[in-house]
């Protein structure tokens, strides 16, 4: 079935650490999204894509970066520069069909 | 520029009681409009949609929503809760298919009451 993966669903690591969130979609979706979760907050966007080699800064881009080498493809990595990396990361990607957002499971990010 | 707004971050429903959550927003070009359910842990799942057709919108487990445009409003309702309805739901706005920004509102926790 066509969706999008991200990896890992659950991740801990210590302060001044980098890590990478992984985000796959078999969606043949030009269009991908990261947006960071925290209770009471709503959904924030951290950086978008709208095409292999190109992406943009959203609104809290400080402290993370990305990369898109290929169309299915998408990482999130959020470096030692992030202040309070704790939160859920969401991953998505757009159809130009239906202009409707599809997301990944979501990955938990808790630095300790 | 869009924006969305959600009135109250909380909302508590009796089971079989009718569920109405409300969403406002703006946008400087026509809209298109969604709906999405996140359980906990979870994705966001769409729930309907709205894109210049029907001002009516039917989705899935029961829900609705109408595009009132006068009013900016794109509420959501469901004639008669269930206990799985238990969720958080935001309201987002886009400006089209092509449309980069695609604006969430702040989310709304139901709760059920058994």
């Amino acid at each position: 079935d066509g969706g999008i993966t991200q990896s890992p669903k659950y991740l801990f690591r210590k302060e001044g650490q980098n890590v990478t969130l992984s985000c796959e979609q078999n969606l043949n979706h030009d269009a991908m999204y990261w947006y960071r979760q925290d209770p009471g907050q709503g959904l924030r966007l951290i950086y978008y894509s709208q095409i292999v080699n190109d992406f943009q800064k959203g609104d809290i881009a400080e402290g993370y970066s990305v990369s898109r080498e290929k169309k299915e493809s998408f990482p999130l990595t959020v470096t030692s520069a992030q202040k309070n990396p704790t939160a859920f990361y969401l991953c998505a990607s757009k159809s130009l069909n239906t202009g409707e957002l599809f997301f990944g499971e979501g990955s938990r990010l808790t630095v300790l | 520029a869009q924006s969305v707004t959600q009135l109250g971050s909380h909302v508590s429903v009796s089971e079989g009681a009718l569920v109405l959550l409300r969403c406002n927003y703006s946008s400087s070009v026509p809209p298109y409009l969604f709906w999405y359910v996140q359980y906990p842990n979870q994705g966001l799942q769409l729930l309907l949609k709205y894109t210049s057709a029907a001002t009516l919108v039917k989705g899935i487990n029961g829900f609705e929503a109408e595009f009132k445009k006068s009013e900016t409003s794109f509420h959501l309702t469901k004639p008669s809760a269930h206990m799985s309805d238990a969720a958080e739901y935001f309201c987002a706005v886009s400006g089209g298919n092509y449309g980069q920004n695609f604006v969430f509102g702040p989310g709304t926790r139901l709760s059920v009451l058994p």
